[in-house]
């Protein structure tokens, strides 16, 4: 099972948006809505950001949101903000056994 | 507030099993799906597995078949990972995560544990 695929790295200054891809086949990402993402700091446990596609966990800030379209999820980070420089994971259910797979993960640099 | 406090750093020799334990409160335990993911040194998530400690329903990775095993003792909300055959490449940290459950499905995970070391070593 193939993990994925995101940027290694994406960055931007503070106060502008970025965008994270994550493209994976009809049997994953293409092909269900249970697209994930999760925001990780060094050191630390994954933080669920966005969940099915679009929605945001409570307490998590509207700067963050998500798209898909065909094999391919989107997150989005609008107002970039110091804090955000963090690594950022995708997953999706497959069918398969392995029933998530993740992405290998994006750097984001806030400059 | 839902925590998972999971059990200390391990260091084993290859070919040794190793027992990774997540302890659940502030939620009813047998209500939501628990999984397990992992993450070498400098690298991504990996999933591993998961249970229903509700209901028994039992998932693992491909990869891991054979050699992995996920138990829950409700008795104490608490939960288990094994996994056998140990070799360097098995060096990560180990999480447990509590899934979100939606209408449409259980596979994104909001509360996580703090993740356990488990060092693979001769």
């Amino acid at each position: 099972q193939s993990a994925l695929s995101q940027p290694a790295s994406v960055s931007g200054s503070p106060g502008q948006s970025i965008t994270i891809s994550c493209t994976g086949t009809s049997s994953d990402v293409g092909g269900y809505d249970h697209v994930s993402w999760y925001q990780q700091h060094p050191g630390k446990a994954p933080k669920l950001i966005i969940f099915e596609v679009i929605n945001r966990p409570s307490g998590i800030s509207n700067r963050f949101s998500g798209s898909k379209s065909g094999n391919t999820a989107s997150l989005t980070i609008s107002g970039l903000q110091a804090d955000d420089e963090a690594d950022y994971y995708c997953s999706s259910f497959t069918v398969s056994s392995t029933l998530v797979i993740f992405g290998g993960g994006t750097k984001l640099t806030v400059l | 507030q839902v925590q998972l406090v999971q059990s200390g750093a391990e260091v084993k020799k290859p070919g040794a099993s190793v027992k990774v334990s997540c302890k659940g409160s502030g939620y009813t335990f047998t209500g939501y799906q628990m999984h397990w993911v992992r993450q070498a040194p400098g690298q991504g998530l990996e999933w591993m597995g998961m249970i229903n400690p509700g209901g028994g329903r039992i998932n693992y990775a491909q990869r891991f078949q054979g050699r992995f095993f996920v138990t829950s003792d409700t008795s104490t909300s608490t939960l288990y990972m094994e996994l056998s055959s140990l070799s360097s490449e098995d060096t990560a940290v180990y999480y447990c995560a509590r899934a979100h459950c939606s209408g449409a499905g259980c596979y994104q995970f909001q509360y996580w544990g703090q993740g356990t070391l488990v060092t693979v070593s001769s």
